[in-house]
């Protein structure tokens, strides 16, 4: 089973929509989770930090669910420009020494 | 401007050939890393370093050096590269380790070995 899994996609959505991708992280020892947005063959770049309380940033929202190991992202009336593919990370010690990255979820919003 | 430079951005090397792939941030991060990232298999850690003169293997340390002699600077080293060690590379900073600020990534360095 791999460390992070996500939906890969592609998730093809009009304009307007609400989106919904899965993450599930496999260490219950895990400290520290992230979504990042990254743009086709650019850097990963931080969309935010996730935590129990949950994270509203504009249309974005992700929520931690250590006791299901879930960490949902939710996108609310799509943007164009939200095309991208959005990673889970997930850290593997307290110390955050290492990343663990999902493979990602490819988003296309069609006009 | 906070960044992480890395350089270069494109390269075509053949077999054995050394090469070093540089990595520069100017925001006095403790925590570097290097990350290779390849169709179907996400991104992997290669090495990564808590601060100076201390570095440590990531996932796929294998056929790769690095050196942290300086905070800013965190080279990659491939000494004798392969055709397997064709990918996209990035190289990522954060403040310390152990914290929720996130990681800020170079823009890549698309690697190929022939």
């Amino acid at each position: 089973r791999k460390e992070v899994e996500q939906d890969p996609g592609p998730f093809n959505v009009p304009e307007g929509a609400t989106v919904a991708f899965n993450c599930t992280y496999s260490n219950s020892a895990s400290q520290s989770f992230f979504w990042y947005r990254q743009d086709c063959r650019k850097e990963p770049k931080l969309l935010m930090s996730v935590y129990s309380s949950g994270n509203e940033d504009g249309r974005f929202t992700a929520q931690l669910n250590r006791a299901s190991q879930y960490i949902p992202l939710l996108i609310r009336d799509s943007k164009l420009s939200d095309s991208a593919t959005y990673l889970c990370v997930v850290t593997r010690m307290r110390s955050a020494r290492q990343l663990t990255f999902g493979s990602g979820t490819q988003l296309t919003v069609l006009p | 401007e906070a960044q992480v430079t890395q350089n270069p951005r494109y390269l075509i090397t053949v077999t054995g050939k050394k090469l070093t792939v540089t990595c520069s941030q100017n925001m006095n991060h403790e925590y570097m890393s290097w990350y290779r990232q390849d169709p179907g298999l996400g991104l992997r850690q290669i090495y990564y370093s808590m601060n100076v003169e201390v570095t440590d293997k990531g996932d796929v340390p294998e056929g790769y050096k690095v050196s942290r002699k300086e905070k800013r600077n965190f080279p990659l080293i491939l000494e004798s590269p392969s055709p397997n060690q064709t990918s996209l590379y990035f190289c990522a900073s954060s403040l310390v380790a152990g914290n929720n600020y996130g990681y800020t990534f170079g823009s890549g360095t698309r690697l190929t070995v022939v």
